[in-house]
């Protein structure tokens, strides 16, 4: 069964780049899919920041495009989340997930990592 | 982009009763719509894709029906750990979520 973990910082000063890396068990990235990261400010819906194919095309956030960059790297078996030029309203829990069945329905999640962006 | 918006925003329900949820997109989605359940403090767990298929492991108690701009997501009797946040998300213009809607004990 594949298992999504999260880890980087939980806090980030404004103006700062909020890199975090979602390590993936029991299951290979280089086997296909997509694989995503979405946030969700503490109290607030769910908003999709971007998601990565195995081949490394990447789809982003039209909102967020310009501030982000997200990559894999198929022999750590894990992707990475890069956002510049944080601000207080980045500051949310951040969720890897892979979308097995369509591309775009996330059928695993990671447990989240809250991220704080305050100086 | 496509903005999906999820009604009623609270449902106050009994367990036992039927939970009748609905999403409805601005332009049409086709049937590229999930489902997510989403309790406190954990992520969120697909339910439903493409409209009306469940995923793995998921309780034949739930289904989706839907095409176009409206959606509907039915738990057809409430089990006590039912009561969540139902989130609905499109992909047929880039990926978004509604906004929700809590399904809470009467």
């Amino acid at each position: 069964q594949v298992q999504l973990q999260e880890s980087g910082p939980g806090l980030v000063k404004p103006s700062e780049t909020l890199s975090l890396t979602c390590g993936v068990a029991g299951y290979y990235i280089s086997n296909g899919d997509y694989w995503g990261w979405i946030r969700q400010p503490p109290g607030k819906g769910l908003e999709w920041i971007g998601s990565v194919y195995h081949s490394g095309t990447t789809y982003y956030n039209p909102s967020l495009k310009s501030r982000v960059t997200i990559s894999v790297d198929t022999s750590k078996n894990h992707f990475s989340l890069n956002l510049y030029s944080v601000t207080a309203a980045d500051t949310a829990f951040y969720y890897c997930a892979r979308a097995a069945y369509t591309g775009y329905a996330f059928d695993s999640w990671g447990q989240g990592s809250l991220v704080t962006v305050s100086s | 982009e496509i903005v999906l918006t999820q009604s009623p925003a609270i449902l106050s329900l009994s367990p036992g009763e039927r939970a009748t949820l609905s999403c409805r997109a601005s332009q049409s989605v086709s049937t590229s719509l999930a489902w997510y359940q989403q309790k406190p403090g954990q992520a969120p767990r697909l339910l439903i894709y493409d409209a009306s298929k469940r995923a793995t492991g998921i309780p034949a108690r739930f289904s989706g029906s839907g095409s176009g701009i409206d959606f509907t997501l039915t738990i057809i009797s409430l089990e006590p750990e039912d009561f969540a946040v139902y989130y609905c998300q499109q992909r047929s213009n880039s990926l978004t979520f509604g906004g929700g809607t809590k399904v809470e004990i009467k």
